[in-house]
């Protein structure tokens, strides 16, 4: 199996702060790399696939990057919609796996 | 719009068999692009696929399973009733879980619909 982690595992930022998140698979994945945001209480939500694709609908704020091994989400400026959980997950090979899981908080 | 929505119990005894059924609407489950599948969330292991099935013409479709619960699950699927099904053998407190349903497509095996999720707890 595809290992995937994330770092880090809680952040507190503010409103308009500037986030990145950072995500590493286990072996090359290519571009193959979502990103998912979970707001409590609710299923997650695909933000970005294939490392940099944005969902329609998702805001131009939350951008993709990275290749092989090493993403990262970045969050151009944080609004308070924004403080909720995301997850990254390699969609090259089953079986699909997911990261841990980054909670941003409120600072 | 697809929507999905799953059902069945929420409590479970240990050694017990665990059924859960999704029922879709909005889109045809005879897409053979589309796959269905089950994921479960916990606060110790995260985000888990455990498993898909994709329509095929075989009435089994292909099913595709997560190696660590491969043993003990079954996916299976009725077009007819725009469902899919979940079943798990011999629960632990470990399957302690919200289960969520959903579909991806052959394009990308990203989920882009998600059930609500169903909390499954295994209790005696």
């Amino acid at each position: 199996d595809i290992q995937m982690t994330q770092s880090p595992s809680t952040l507190s930022a503010s409103v308009g702060d500037r986030v990145t998140i950072t995500c590493r698979a286990s072996q090359n994945i290519g571009n193959w790399l979502a990103w998912y945001q979970q707001r409590p209480g609710k299923a997650p939500k695909v933000l970005i696939y294939r490392t940099s694709t944005l969902k329609s609908g998702v805001p131009s704020r939350f951008s993709g990057s990275g290749s092989g091994t090493e993403f990262t989400l970045t969050i151009s400026s944080l609004q308070p919609d924004d403080f909720a959980t995301y997850y990254c997950q390699q969609h090259v090979t089953y079986p699909l796996t997911f990261a841990e899981g980054t909670t941003v908080a409120i600072k | 719009q697809l929507q999905l929505q799953e059902s069945g119990p929420g409590l479970v005894k240990p050694s017990e068999t665990l059924s859960l059924t999704c029922t879709v609407s909005g889109a045809s489950m005879n897409n053979p692009s589309y796959y269905w599948g089950w994921i479960r969330q916990t606060p110790g292991k995260g985000l888990e696929w455990i498993g898909s099935i994709s329509y095929s013409v075989s009435p089994s479709g292909n099913t595709y399973y997560n190696p660590s619960l491969q043993s003990r699950v079954t996916i299976s699927v009725d077009t007819s009733k725009s469902q899919f099904s979940l079943r798990v053998t011999s629960m632990t407190a470990a399957d302690t879980a919200i289960y969520y349903c959903g579909n991806y497509d052959s394009n990308a095996f990203i989920i882009d619909t998600w059930g609500q999720g169903i909390l499954v707890t295994v209790s005696s």
